[in-house]
């Protein structure tokens, strides 16, 4: 069975400073690919970065990037010089090709940049 | 549409009644997700429809709750004798159903069984 953790419920950073968000997941399968979304107050979920099984490099996206270790299965996120506007609930997702796709989710961590 | 279009954006209903919730998925996703989000929860998986494959209904909490999505496109979430435990966000999303490309949520259908 596939299994997303994310340990972290609450995090804190300050301003300016860079951060890590913490994602293992479970999987047997060699095909599959692993998101980050973004849920601020609002409730929109907006998708950040991706990151492929097969993927040597890790994903960047501007201010993201995904540290993405496969022998540990994990799949950290980064988010560098935090702006107040990153004080979100974020999520941790995969997608398993055995499974057509479907996504699986973490239970999230919640991120308060403080000024 | 542009996006993943969600109705109605708020449903206040009586317990013991039925509710429709209606998602619209962008166009040519031919994969369409059904999520359930409680307040300061993470995401519940409830149904998934991919193509013409026979929907993962093994989200679905009981039997009060179906789904189903007609031509591929339209999908209608049905929850019958609403429980004041069904109050949540129903989030609907859709993707091209491909392992690399992400999928594109709505703004949700918030429910609240009174």
């Amino acid at each position: 069975a596939q299994k997303i953790t994310q340990t972290q419920p609450g995090m804190f950073v300050q301003e300016k400073e860079a951060v890590t968000l913490d994602c293992t997941y479970d999987t047997s399968d060699q095909s599959y690919g692993l998101f980050w979304y973004k849920q601020p107050s609002s409730g929109e979920m907006i998708f950040l970065i991706y990151q492929g099984s097969y993927d040597e490099q890790n994903a960047t996206e501007g201010r993201y990037s995904l540290n993405f270790q496969k022998a540990r299965k994990s799949a950290n996120l980064v988010i560098s010089a935090s702006q107040l506007g990153d004080s979100a609930m974020y999520f941790c997702a995969m997608s398993r090709r055995n499974t057509g796709n479907q996504f699986y989710f973490g239970t999230g961590t919640s991120l308060t940049v403080i000024p | 549409g542009a996006g993943v279009s969600q109705s109605p954006s708020n449903k206040v209903t009586e317990k013991g009644k039925d509710v429709e919730l209606r998602c619209d998925p962008i166009s040519g996703h031919t994969a369409l997700y059904w999520y359930r989000q409680s307040l300061g929860q993470g995401l519940e998986f409830l149904i998934y429809f991919q193509g013409n494959s026979a929907p993962d209904k093994s989200g679905l909490p009981s039997d009060r709750f179906s789904a189903e999505r007609t031509g591929g496109s339209v999908s209608t979430l049905t929850i019958q004798r609403t429980q004041q435990e069904d109050s949540a966000v129903y989030l609907c999303a859709s993707s091209l159903g491909q392992l690399n490309t992400e999928a594109f949520f709505g703004q949700g259908t918030r429910l609240t069984v009174v």
